[in-house]
């Protein structure tokens, strides 16, 4: 069954160091998301991103998050520079398609990549 | 804003009973509503999903989950927990667009 894949598993960092987490979406798939659970709360939307460009982002998605796809495969999530709330598991997903009138869009994510900031 | 919510944090049931997840969503157009399960160093893998239709919906490893409009709920159930179901289980809402909203989760604990 196609899955997405997530590297790291896990990185510890400097607060204030950089830091890209890389995924591999579903090869046929168009959409791709960045969701963060910082722990014992809730899973947050980040950003979605189609066509090369993001097409949604949330509030905690500020000027510090970046996201790109530098290639046919990977999708990247940047944090310029780190902060002890940057601290979370970091979800990519992956969808065929948009929310439209026949139904929502189906994710499927990854197993993750925790970040933690020292 | 559009929320999601869990109220059990914990649940523990003994292997061979019953089930019932709760969730409940707010108010607002026909959600689309999801069932996602977290083991232990996996992903978030999909349980089942409610577009429109039938509202009871079936889906894998032997759990269903019922929308009712009437108490903005999908609960999730199953009839006959086994040992491996233990995991933390997330329900979700998708409007229209490409954002879901998650609860905040229920860990399962099943016991021998």
């Amino acid at each position: 069954e196609p899955e997405v894949t997530q590297t790291p598993s896990h990185q510890v960092t400097q607060m204030g160091q950089e830091v890209i987490l890389r995924c591999v979406p579903i090869s046929n798939h168009l959409y791709f998301y960045w969701y963060r659970q910082i722990l014992g709360q809730k899973v947050e939307f980040l950003v979605s991103f189609y066509n090369n460009e993001i097409s949604e982002k949330s509030e905690i998605f500020d000027d510090q998050f970046s996201v790109e796809r530098p290639d046919g495969s990977n999708f990247t999530l940047k944090i310029r520079s780190t902060k002890l709330e940057d601290s979370a598991m970091y979800f990519c997903a992956s969808s065929e398609r948009l929310a439209g009138s026949s139904g929502a869009n189906v994710l499927t994510f990854g197993a993750g990549s925790r970040l933690t900031v020292l | 804003a559009q929320s999601v919510t869990q109220p059990d944090i914990h649940i523990t049931v003994s292997e061979g009973a019953s089930l019932e997840l709760r969730c409940n969503y707010s108010y607002g157009a026909t959600p689309y509503l999801f069932w996602y399960v977290q083991s232990p160093g996996q992903g978030l893998q999909l349980l089942l999903k409610y577009f429109s239709g039938d509202t009871l919906v079936q889906g894998i490893k032997g759990f269903e989950a019922e929308f009712k409009r009437s108490q903005s709920s999908f609960n999730l159930r199953k009839p006959s927990v086994h040992w491996s179901d233990a995991a933390e289980y997330f329900c979700a809402r998708g409007d229209a667009g490409n954002m879901l909203t998650f609860g905040g989760g229920t860990r399962l604990m099943v016991k021998p």
